[in-house]
């Protein structure tokens, strides 16, 4: 069972448009976390989101976490073609056993043409 | 800041023989390390937890024979390939994190063939 289901898996578009890629669970996370990822090498921290409805800006990237903590979304205004790569979005949960765990989307393969 | 190093980035290696591979944090010291595998375009799978000073916690379906993780110092994480084989073929990458703090920084990962 994939408790973060993110959304689309496989995203192709032209330089210049926007972009809106989404992670949704029925689980509550204490934080959440975003990343990106190039062919061969790790997975690198774009922001992390800690309180519901909180809204991080990055340049052209607008992380926004829901309000219940169980949804995130990432959009990318005016792609270009240096965002190719594979974003993962991964929530912590505070206690239990998964404490200091991240569960992982199954990522979005982004592709941008010039 | 929070940077975390992986040696080596790639090895290829005869099947059956075992393969080291080292994580360390070079900036912060990581009471928790994790390690995971990378399928081609796929998401990252969970191998093992590993704390400072006791033994791994390995997920469901993880050999810890085969997955010898020791995790000795603050900085260093090491994961062990027993008698590897063909299908262990991947990328493996670790993490580490910070006392009291969730975010987990990436290693850059090491590629294993196993001919």
């Amino acid at each position: 069972t994939q408790l973060l289901e993110q959304s689309p898996q496989f995203l192709s578009i032209q330089e210049g448009e926007n972009l809106t890629v989404y992670c949704n669970s029925s689980s509550v996370f204490s934080s959440l976390q975003w990343y990106r990822q190039e062919p061969g090498e790790g997975p690198v921290l774009l922001v992390t989101v800690v309180t519901g409805g909180e809204v991080k800006k990055l340049k052209r990237l607008t992380f926004q976490f829901g309000d219940a903590r169980k949804d995130s979304s990432l959009h990318i205004t005016a792609a270009q073609p240096g965002d190719t790569g594979l974003y993962l979005c991964a929530g912590s949960r505070a206690g239990g056993t998964s404490y200091g765990k991240l569960t992982f989307g199954q990522g979005t393969i982004l592709t941008v043409h010039p | 800041g929070a940077v975390v190093s992986q040696h080596p980035s790639w090895v290829i290696c005869k099947s059956g023989t075992s393969v080291k591979i080292e994580c360390r944090s070079l900036d912060f010291q990581a009471t928790t390390m994790f390690w995971y595998r990378q399928f081609p375009k796929q998401s990252l799978m969970l191998m093992a937890t590993s704390n400072e000073g006791s033994k791994a916690t390995y997920e469901q379906g993880v050999e810890k024979d085969k997955f010898l993780i020791n995790h000795a110092s603050l900085t260093l994480s090491t994961l062990t390939v027993t008698s590897a084989h063909p299908e262990d073929s991947s990328f493996y990458i670790c993490s580490g994190r910070q006392p009291g703090r969730e975010t987990q920084y990436f290693g850059p990962g090491t590629r294993l063939l196993v001919l």
